[in-house]
């Protein structure tokens, strides 16, 4: 079945450092691929998308280029903030399918 | 703006018991669905719909009821808690099954003892 591989974390920063989060799926299909974004105590969020190969999602200075030959949409910043700090979900959906979840990267940024 | 209202926000419940777990939407989604968010597992998908009157069951249905009479709700029933349904539940919807993004609930945090 279709599915995804991020890593878990914890993935602790200092302010200001590069941000890179992998994400690799297998998905049925053509699929739009999606990142997700969950602060403390709240329900998900999108922070970007992107709908077709080469295309660049970004959002709050994020960044995430889906590349359909390595089947990867890996989530880059170049300077993260305390205020960065959540759950970050990596999620492809191909037209006709339910969403497939990563289980998530849990990101602290220390000041 | 409303957008996908879950209530309530937090349950404790005793092994045994039943209850209802309500979502409303008001962007006239015709998907809804239901996850489950556990440590280490992600969102499990537990029940879903794709329209009034129509639903089906995801990665995580047994144990759990869902109906869709209107659009705009789509209440989750736990039949009989268990301790393995501990956990952060979450409503979401979308404008059709499409691959377009998803609106979600604040979520449910539910503890059964």
């Amino acid at each position: 079945g279709d599915s995804v591989t991020q890593m878990e974390g914890p993935v602790t920063l200092s302010e200001e450092a590069f941000l890179t989060i992998n994400c690799t799926y297998t998905a049925t299909g053509y699929p739009s691929l999606f990142w997700y974004v969950q602060y403390p105590g709240e329900g998900l969020q999108l922070l970007l998308k992107a709908t077709k190969a080469d295309d660049k999602g970004s959002n709050k200075g994020f960044e995430a280029t889906y590349r359909k030959e390595t089947t990867s949409f890996h989530l880059e910043k170049g300077s993260v903030q305390v205020s960065d700090s959540a759950v970050y979900f990596c999620a492809p959906r191909a037209y006709g399918q339910n969403f497939v979840f990563g289980p998530g990267t849990r990101l602290s940024v220390l000041p | 703006n409303a957008g996908v209202t879950q209530t309530p926000k937090f349950q404790v419940l005793k092994t045994g018991q039943s209850m209802t777990l309500q979502c409303a939407q008001d962007m006239n989604h015709e998907y809804m669905s239901w996850y489950r968010q556990d440590p280490g597992m992600g969102l499990r998908l537990i029940h879903y719909s794709v329209g009034a009157g129509i639903t089906d069951q995801g990665e995580v249905p047994n144990g759990y009821n869902v109906s869709r009479s209107t659009t705009e709700d789509f209440p989750l029933r736990l039949l009989s808690a268990a301790p393995s349904q501990t956990s952060v539940y979450f409503c979401a919807s979308s404008y059709g099954k499409g691959n377009t993004e998803a609106f979600f609930g604040q979520g449910t945090r539910l503890t059964v003892v």
